[in-house]
């Protein structure tokens, strides 16, 4: 079946720009999770989600980051005012009730100038 | 606060060499504990997961050990292929959230 999916795979944004990804988990994972990796670096903890609820969101690093999934399927990652710190690789991952095992999208490369 | 990190960082043998990637995590208080294969610009491959009641898992050439009460894994890839070049990353999920802690990689290279 189909796995993870994130939009656009790369994204070259302005400082200041405001910028939306966006992640289709696999059908019928209640769990998503979004993670920031930077260069060189493993993946860091952003947030996440069980269906619509927000349940975590200790990872976002600033009021800039902002995540939703209003209908517990699709979800979209908001950067405004985008910095060039904000430059990585942000990874989308959705799993089953059980949490047990992550399944990985292939990610969304955004490069702020 | 969980820390992991992973030894060597990098790590280049010749084909056919059996290696050892090493995982350390600070705290024992461990649900899960998952290896990852990622490769160039692309996302993360899922190789072994090994719940924290469970010693090791083998998939093909792979055999992943957990000693949960040293804080540590191992990955273990026997035979090594070409093909097996890639950045190899560790997660632990601990008993407090639903997140993974990753650790920082080991970039295999393994050369014909």
């Amino acid at each position: 079946g189909a796995g993870v999916s994130q939009s656009p795979r790369y994204k070259v944004a302005k400082r200041g720009q405001d910028v939306a990804l966006r992640c289709d988990p696999i059908s019928g994972h209640v769990s998503l999770f979004w993670y920031q990796q930077a260069l060189g670096q493993g993946p860091e903890f952003l947030t996440y989600f069980q269906n619509e609820a927000q349940l975590d969101k200790s990872g976002l690093p600033s009021d800039r980051f902002f995540a939703e999934r209003p209908e517990g399927s699709v979800s979209t990652l908001k950067i405004q005012r985008t910095q060039q710190e904000d430059s990585a690789v942000y990874l989308c991952a959705s799993g089953r009730v059980d949490y047990n095992e992550q399944f990985f999208g292939p990610g969304t490369r955004l490069t702020v100038l | 606060k969980q820390e992991v990190t992973q030894i060597p960082a990098a790590l280049s043998v010749p084909e056919g060499e059996n290696l050892v990637l090493n995982c350390s995590f600070t705290d024992s208080a461990i649900y899960n504990l998952q290896w990852f294969r990622q490769d160039p610009g692309k996302g993360l491959t899922s190789l072994l997961l090994i719940q924290s009641s469970q010693r090791e898992q083998t998939s093909g050439r792979l055999n992943a050990s957990l000693d949960k009460s040293s804080g540590r894994s191992t990955l273990y890839i026997a035979a090594s292929q070409p093909g097996d070049s890639a950045t190899y990353l560790c997660a632990v999920r601990d008993n407090y959230g639903q997140n993974f802690v990753f650790g920082p990689g080991t970039r295999l290279s393994v050369l014909p």
